[in-house]
């Protein structure tokens, strides 16, 4: 059985400081990771994915994810935030080798709020 | 390129009545997913369809859920009877068979029991 949790519910910052969206997963097998954001009054989307290979990824909107298998985290990061990342964000997992589908397990979310 | 199209936007209705949310997914797109996503938690999986073949039902309440994807495209969740618990946004996505991991998520069917 998967599951992914994130333990903040709601992370409050200012504009332009660094920010940390924390996810841990639990997993019997290996899996591949995602990042989701849902805007304000929108569906969700993908920011970013790890799959295999460098263990560091990266969006084309200055956030970052790092996979630590020994940890079992995949932290989300960006340097400076702005208010346009106010937005609620969704760690998932979903297995490897899942038999040609994917079975997607979601945390709870995390809802940033960047204060100008 | 269309993104996936959910309609209706917002429903409210009274328990133990039924309800029905249809989804359009991306042209092309084989695999659809149905999620529910109850207030305060990460969006949970009903259903997923392999064009009009079910692959994944083991979370669909199925005493009072169906859907249906005929065709291998558009497809049609419905709920009988309703209950307060079921107040939720009912969110539909679809893929490529190849690469599956990028799921395409439609803005939700936001619907009220009372």
């Amino acid at each position: 059985a998967q599951s992914v949790t994130q333990l903040d519910s709601q992370v409050p910052v200012f504009e332009e400081a660094p920010v940390e969206l924390r996810c841990n997963y639990s997993s019997s097998v290996s899996v591949y990771l995602f990042w989701y954001v849902q805007y304000p009054n929108q569906g969700l989307q993908l920011l970013l994915k790890y799959l295999s290979g460098s263990t560091l990824v990266e969006s084309i909107n200055g956030f970052e994810a790092e996979f630590n298998k020994s940890q079992t985290s995949f932290h989300l990061r960006k340097p400076s935030v702005h208010i346009s990342d106010t937005a609620e964000y969704f760690c998932a997992s979903s297995p490897m080798n899942s038999g040609g589908y994917q079975k997607v397990t979601f945390g709870t979310g995390t809802k940033l709020q960047v204060i100008p | 390129e269309a993104g996936v199209a959910q309609s209706p936007r917002y429903k409210i209705i009274e328990k133990r009545q039924s309800v029905a949310f249809w989804c359009n997914p991306i042209s092309g797109h084989a695999t659809l997913y149905w999620y529910q996503q109850i207030l305060g938690q990460g969006p949970k999986l009903l259903i997923q369809f392999q064009n009009n073949g079910v692959v994944d039902d083991s979370q669909l309440p199925k005493d009072r859920f169906s859907a249906e994807r005929l065709k291998g495209v558009d497809s049609t969740l419905k709920i009988q009877p309703a209950k307060l618990e079921d107040s939720a946004v009912y969110l539909c996505a679809s893929s490529l068979v190849f690469p599956i991991y990028e799921q395409y998520f439609g803005p939700g069917t936001r619907l009220t029991v009372t």
